[in-house]
């Protein structure tokens, strides 16, 4: 979708190195979400955002920061990358509570801890 | 504990033929589902939502269906077509909790030509 634009698409980074993944929305959404997705799993959330600089954790936060400075961008950053860390995450926003008709997800970034 | 949950991993129609996914939820309380597409690729893309106070909800194709007494609701769609084959989610709101979306592992729909 165009609204919402993550990037890079791919990334392979080594196991110990901080690596940021980013996350742009163009329609001024107050509520921004990540999730990363793992077969077996689904999708699980990281971190949620309500508006600028209000974030709190989701179900699997651990080894992740997350920041937002500005409402339209919502960066996702890996301290330390672990091989666990390998995964697709999913960045998404809405404009409530998802209450009405749910998130907007972007295309996602696929990242390779080695 | 609270979990969206789906019963087949993977389902395989044939094209033309309806193709019923199903999902079962543990959290009485919730009240809005929704259900989204997953293309190889991509990310998820809704299809259909669905309130508590609804048993039935109609879209272009597609239909969900609630079931609160035991807690388990359906996506139907009709005269399924290649441009289908996709994994599909359910979805649950829980808006007491923030709004998140916690979701299903996902059911992969296979449409054979």
């Amino acid at each position: 979708d165009a609204g919402i634009t993550q990037s890079p698409r791919y990334k392979i980074t080594e196991t110990g190195r901080q690596v940021t993944l980013m996350c742009h929305q163009t329609w001024s959404h107050s509520y921004m979400f990540w999730y990363r997705q793992d077969l077996g799993h689904g999708l699980r959330l990281i971190y949620y955002s309500a508006a600028a600089d209000i974030t709190d954790k989701g179900e699997v936060p651990d080894g992740y920061v997350v920041s937002r400075s500005k409402t339209e961008n919502f960066p996702l950053t890996l301290e330390s990358a672990t091989r666990s860390q390998t995964s697709v995450y999913f960045c998404a926003s809405s404009l409530d509570r998802g209450q009405r008709g749910g998130y907007t997800f972007g295309s996602g970034t696929r990242l390779t801890v080695v | 504990g609270e979990s969206v949950g789906l019963h087949l991993p993977t389902l395989s129609v044939q094209e033309g033929d309806n193709s019923i996914i199903n999902c079962a939820y543990s959290n009485s309380a919730s009240d809005y589902f929704i259900w989204y597409k997953q293309e190889s690729g991509k990310g998820p893309q809704f299809i259909i939502d669905i309130r508590s106070n609804m048993d039935k909800r109609q879209g272009q194709r597609v239909t969900v269906l609630l079931n609160k007494t035991v807690k388990h609701l359906s996506l139907q769609i009709a005269a399924t077509q290649p441009g289908d084959s996709a994994v599909y989610f359910c979805a649950e709101n829980r808006d007491n909790q923030g709004g998140k979306l916690i979701f299903g592992q996902g059911t992969e729909l296979s449409v054979k030509p």
